[in-house]
């Protein structure tokens, strides 16, 4: 079974601090993790993807296959962060998995 | 670039009634689309799979004849909830990848309301 977990449902944090928002996953193959993130009242945008290697408004994040881990992270938290985050997992068939998603509330 | 749409944006109808929702790729040839359905406060819940030209591919639980899917071309698939009941009522969303390419793009969902 594929499995992507958020263990946090809501993340708050004042602007400024950094922030991590955990996701980890459990696949047999090799999978791709994805980064999704939904403003209020607006549709879910990728954010960055695995593969890339790429920092997206200043959010990082590395897998780690030995943790089966992918956290996304960010040293400095702005309140426009304030949004909901899914991590997902791409398996080797294109089906995708979410996590449940952590909201993160920056506060100022 | 990678716009994908839905229509409607919200439908209310009632009981026993059928509701059907496009999701259009605008600017890309979407080889493959998903249809998504999300409760409150929860994650997205992968209902199909659909590729242009072929069947749908259903996950477990739930009901092909249910929600018909349709990928006719390669700009528009349409989910179509027949015989919808109350707790069909939900958010539904659905997303597009181009060929060979993994990112999913997504539309802005469409919003269920069965009386």
């Amino acid at each position: 079974a594929q499995r992507v977990t958020q263990p946090e449902k809501l993340l708050s944090v004042f602007k400024g601090a950094p922030v991590e928002l955990k996701c980890n996953y459990s696949y047999s193959g090799s999978p791709e993790l994805f980064w999704y993130v939904q403003y209020s009242r607006q549709r879910l945008q990728l954010l960055l993807r695995h593969i890339s290697r790429e920092s997206i408004k200043g959010f990082t994040a590395d897998l780690n296959k030995g943790e089966t881990s992918f956290h996304l992270k960010k040293p400095f938290a702005q309140e426009e962060d304030s949004a909901m985050y899914y991590c997902a997992l791409s398996d080797n068939f294109n089906k995708f998995y979410f996590g449940s998603g952590t909201k993160l509330n920056v506060k100022p | 670039g990678a716009v994908v749409s839905q229509h409607p944006s919200w439908v209310i109808c009632k009981s026993g009634t059928s509701v059907k929702i496009e999701c259009r790729s605008l600017d890309f040839q979407a080889t493959t689309m998903f249809w998504y359905r999300q409760f409150p406060k929860q994650s997205l819940m992968l209902m199909a799979t659909s590729n242009e030209g072929s069947k749908a591919t259903y996950e477990q639980g739930v009901e092909k004849d249910k929600f018909l899917i349709n990928h006719a071309s390669l700009t528009l698939s349409t989910l179509t909830v027949t015989s919808a009941h109350p707790e069909d009522s939900s958010f539904y969303i659905c997303s597009a990848t181009g060929q060979g390419k993994k990112t999913q793009y997504f539309g802005p969902g469409t919003r269920l309301l069965v009386l």
